[in-house]
This record gives C-alpha cells, structure tokens and sequence, in this order.
C-alpha cells in the first residue's frame, strides 16, 4: 500500500547550522509533496510544497527537494533558529480519484540549541 | 487570514458513548478531511469528503466512524461507540478546488475513558 517513509526521527543541531530531513515514498502516482511543521498542541502548518513537476523549491531559509526516479524528497533549513525547533512531518498525495489524500511520514522532532 | 476552527479542543468521554467532533472549514473549500494523530505517532488519514459524499475512507474509517456536512459551514466527524483506542488527537483539514494545499485546523483532543 501507500507509504511514506521520514528520516530521522530526531534531529539536534545547534543554532546557525542546517538540518535536512529525508522523506521515500512508494505511490509512483504520488504528485504533489507538502512539509508540515507541527508546534505543541497545534495543528500542522504547511511550511513548503512541491509538485512533481518541479526538482527544486526555495522559500527564505527552507528549500524542498524531489526525486522522483529514487521517489525521494527532502526539507532542508539553513542558518536554523530556536523557533524552528518542532516535529516536521512530510507527506505525499496521489493524483488519483482527485481525492487530495495525504500520506503522512513519521515525523522528525527538529531541536534547535541556542 | 482564514483558519479552519475545531471545536471543542478536548472532548473526554467514557467508553461506548458517542462523540461529534465539529469543524467549520474555510469557507471557500470544497474538499474536507479528517485525520488521527495518536499520541506520539504519525497523523492518517481517515476520510476524505466532496460534493456532499465520501471520496475516500481509510481502514480505519469502518461502521462505527461517520461524517456530514449539515449545513454548509459545518463539517462533522461522528463516533457511534467509542472505544479506548479512539482517544487520539482529530484534525480537519479543507482545500480549495484545483489546489492540494490542506489547511489543517487546530484538533480535537479525545480522550476515552
């Protein structure tokens, strides 16, 4: 079946550096990748997406990358600041029946030392 | 900016007792989902819903799940008979037509006794 797998599961850096998180999925048909990043006792908040259509997605300080051969995808943050500390989930949907769908991964709790 | 709104944010109950879990989406949205988080774990997908039908249910989602929209704002996730696996954290999400971006709302802490 669908699924999508997310490393690490933790990830510690100090602030001022980068962190990279690592997202496989198994849905060829999956078209569309979105990262969310999930604060205590809220809701998760889209951060940045990316489209099959698309290699590569910077915003500011966070950049998406996608593979779609490996059917890999990646979150990467540089120059990382204590807000950012927080679990990061990455997903996957599938163009199929239009649905919208979204496979969630694992998560990773991203904790940035000051 | 709009929100999706979840009410209520914690909802304890005793095992066997039905729930409503209620959402109001973005108002402009057509397309609406309910998913699980349980403690410490993955957010999945339990159904997902347009043009007033179910377009998708996971495993999860069997006879004892439900969910309507019965006035056009509201978007309802109904649990006939609870059991103790149930407590988990419930969000809605909606998204706009020809986008994929889903905007999550707050959730819905359940706790099941």
């Amino acid at each position: 079946g669908e699924n999508v797998e997310q490393h690490p599961s933790t990830l510690s850096v100090q602030e001022g550096d980068s962190a990279v998180i690592k997202c496989t999925y198994s849905d060829s048909a999956s078209n569309y990748f979105p990262w969310y990043k999930q604060e205590l006792g809220k809701g998760p908040q889209l951060i940045i997406d990316i489209r099959s259509n698309v290699g590569e997605k910077k915003d500011q300080r966070i950049a998406v990358t996608l593979n779609k051969t490996a059917k890999h995808f990646s979150l990467h943050i540089t120059e990382t600041q204590p807000e950012d500390s927080a679990v990061y989930f990455c997903a996957a949907s599938s163009g199929s029946g239009n649905t919208g769908k979204l496979i969630f991964g694992q998560g990773t709790t991203l904790q940035v030392k000051p | 900016e709009p929100e999706v709104t979840q009410t209520p944010s914690h909802q304890v109950t005793q095992m066997g007792q039905e729930v409503i879990l209620r959402c109001v989406p973005i108002s402009n949205h057509l397309y609406f989902y309910w998913y699980r988080q349980i403690l410490g774990q993955k957010v999945e997908f339990l159904v997902s819903f347009y043009n007033n039908e179910i377009s998708e249910k996971s495993e999860i989602f069997d006879d004892q799940f439900s969910v309507e929209r019965p006035d056009g704002s509201n978007f309802t996730l109904k649990i006939r008979s609870t059991k103790l696996e149930d407590s988990a954290m419930y969000f809605c999400a909606s998204m706009s037509q020809g986008y994929n971006e889903q905007f999550f709302g707050p959730g819905t802490r359940l706790t099941v006794l």
